[in-house]
């Protein structure tokens, strides 16, 4: 497998336009989750599905960003208007949950999309 | 809810110098429990899991941790770290079906 892909790795913007982080889970994961990692709050989740469904966003920061997950291979994570205090890097990763001796519940991250917003 | 911590923000260790990073967790149940491992500029990657069985468990790259149920402790251990251990190492735990909950993470320098 190929493992979480994430597209693009690298990003900059100017303030105010459009940015859409793309991931694709690993094959056969049912859930997936976006996380923000930045040197001033460290990693944080922002939002996760399971079976394509959004089961908490509580972490994501404000209307500006939203995320769908319009099937089991794809997910956006859009930022409108982006803002400099958005610059991070944002990971996807994905997990299966069941038993353990099968290799579920481990999750397994994306090499991450690195954001500047200037 | 349950809760991770990690004691220390920064270790600095000259090589070959044995470590043990520390990881305790609150909640009272059944829980799984994680190490990953962020070298500079990349993402995070498995080190070790604990799902049951042996509370002593070996990872990748010579890493070990023990689980001590009664302290809800899983610290991370290396007898001899190298330089190209130099990363930050992040504990998480989950209950059931919940999702993980990393620790902030724990940045160690190796100096060759």
């Amino acid at each position: 497998d190929a493992g979480v892909i994430q597209s693009p790795r690298h990003e900059v913007t100017e303030m105010g336009q459009e940015v859409t982080l793309r991931c694709k889970p690993i094959s056969g994961h049912n859930s997936l989750f976006w996380y923000r990692q930045t040197m001033m709050r460290g990693l944080e989740l922002l939002i996760y599905f399971n079976n394509n469904v959004p089961i908490d966003d509580s972490g994501m920061p404000e209307d500006r960003f939203s995320a769908k997950m319009p099937n089991a291979s794809f997910s956006t994570l859009k930022i409108q208007p982006s803002e400099p205090r958005d610059s991070a890097v944002y990971f996807c990763a994905s997990w299966t949950l069941g038993k353990a001796s099968s290799g579920a519940n481990v999750l397994t991250f994306g090499a991450g999309s690195r954001l500047t917003v200037l | 809810a349950q809760s991770v911590s990690q004691h220390n923000h920064h270790v600095i260790l000259s090589e070959a110098a044995s470590l043990e990073l520390g990881c305790n967790y609150s909640y009272g149940g059944t829980v799984n429990l994680f190490w990953y491992v962020q070298y500079p500029g990349q993402h995070l990657q498995l080190l070790l899991k604990y799902f049951s069985g042996d509370p002593l468990v070996k990872g990748i790259k010579g890493f070990e941790a023990e689980f001590i149920k009664s302290k809800f402790s899983f610290n991370l251990r290396k007898p001899s770290v190298q330089w190209s251990d130099t990363a930050e190492y992040f504990c998480a735990v989950n209950a059931g079906y919940s999702t993980l909950t990393f620790g902030k993470g724990t940045m160690l320098l190796v100096s060759p």
